[in-house]
C-alpha cells in the first residue's frame, strides 16, 4: 500500500515563473492537505481540500497561490509567479474519509523542496 | 490563541540515555497534541498522539508522552536512546479552526 506521494521532490524556478506540485494521497483517502515549512520553522497550514471542493484555504496566501484536487488525478498547489521567498519545502498530507475527530490522523507525503533562484 | 512551542531546537544525548523534548501549548479549546517524527528527506511520520483519554500515551518505537493540563506541556520521552532515533521531531496541536499547528521542531541528535 504506497503511502502518500508527492512530485517532483525537487524544484528549481526562476523567479517569475510557475511552480506546480503534486499530492497523490493514500489509496481510500479523499482528504488533502497542504503545508508550507520555511526554513527553520515548522510546518504552516496552508489549505484543506476534499474531491473537488476546498474545505479551508485560510492557511493561503491571498495572492499568487492556488490548490485543487479534482474527481481525478492528484491534487495539485500552484505557484504563480514565484518569489525567493516561496523557497520552502512543501508538505502534502491526506487522511481518509469519516475519520472521526477523536481519532484525527493525518499521513504525509515526503515533501517537494522548491528552490527558487 | 492556538500554539505550540518546542524548547530547544537542538538536543544531543549519549546512546542509551533518556531521551526528552520539550512541548508546551496555547489552546483555547481541549487540545488534541501529536508528536511527530521526521527523517531526512521524509515526510512526518506520526509517533503518539493524545486525544482527551489517557494522559500517558504511548507510542511506537518506546516514545510515551504525557499530557499536563496544569503544566500545558506534552513532553515526549524514551527511556533509553537508540541511534536510529536521530531525527527531527515536531509536537503539534489540532484545536480550534480544525487546523493543525506545528511548533518549529528538534532535531535530536544521539552520540555513540
Amino acid at each position: 500500500n504506497a503511502g502518500v506521494m508527492q512530485n517532483p521532490r525537487h524544484l528549481v524556478r526562476r523567479r517569475g515563473q510557475e511552480a506546480r506540485l503534486r499530492c497523490s494521497p493514500m489509496k481510500g483517502h479523499s482528504h488533502v492537505y497542504w503545508y508550507r515549512q520555511l526554513p527553520e520553522e515548522g510546518l504552516k497550514f496552508m489549505v484543506y481540500l476534499q474531491k473537488e471542493n476546498i474545505i479551508d484555504e485560510s492557511g493561503m496566501p491571498k495572492e499568487r497561490f492556488s490548490a485543487e484536487f479534482p474527481k481525478e488525478g492528484p491534487s495539485i498547489l500552484r505557484i504563480q509567479q514565484v518569489v525567493r521567498g516561496d523557497s520552502a519545502a512543501y508538505f502534502c498530507a491526506s487522511s481518509p474519509p469519516g475519520v472521526a475527530v477523536s481519532s484525527y490522523e493525518q499521513y504525509f507525503g515526503p515533501g517537494t523542496r522548491l528552490t527558487v533562484t | 490563541a492556538q500554539s505550540v512551542t518546542q524548547l530547544g531546537s537542538h538536543v544531543s544525548v549519549s546512546e542509551g540515555a533518556l531521551v526528552l523534548l520539550r512541548c508546551n501549548y496555547s489552546s483555547s479549546v481541549p487540545p488534541y497534541l501529536f508528536w511527530y517524527v521526521q527523517y531526512p528527506n521524509q515526510g512526518l511520520q506520526l509517533l503518539l498522539k493524545y486525544t482527551s483519554a489517557a494522559t500517558l500515551v504511548k507510542g511506537i518505537n518506546g516514545f510515551e508522552a504525557e499530557f499536563k493540563k496544569s503544566e500545558t506541556s506534552f513532553h515526549l520521552t524514551k527511556p533509553s536512546a537508540h541511534m536510529s532515533d536521530a531525527a527531527e521531531y515536531f509536537c503539534a496541536l489540532y484545536g480550534a479552526g480544525n487546523q493543525f499547528y506545528f511548533g518549529t521542531g528538534t532535531s535530536l541528535t544521539v552520540i555513540p
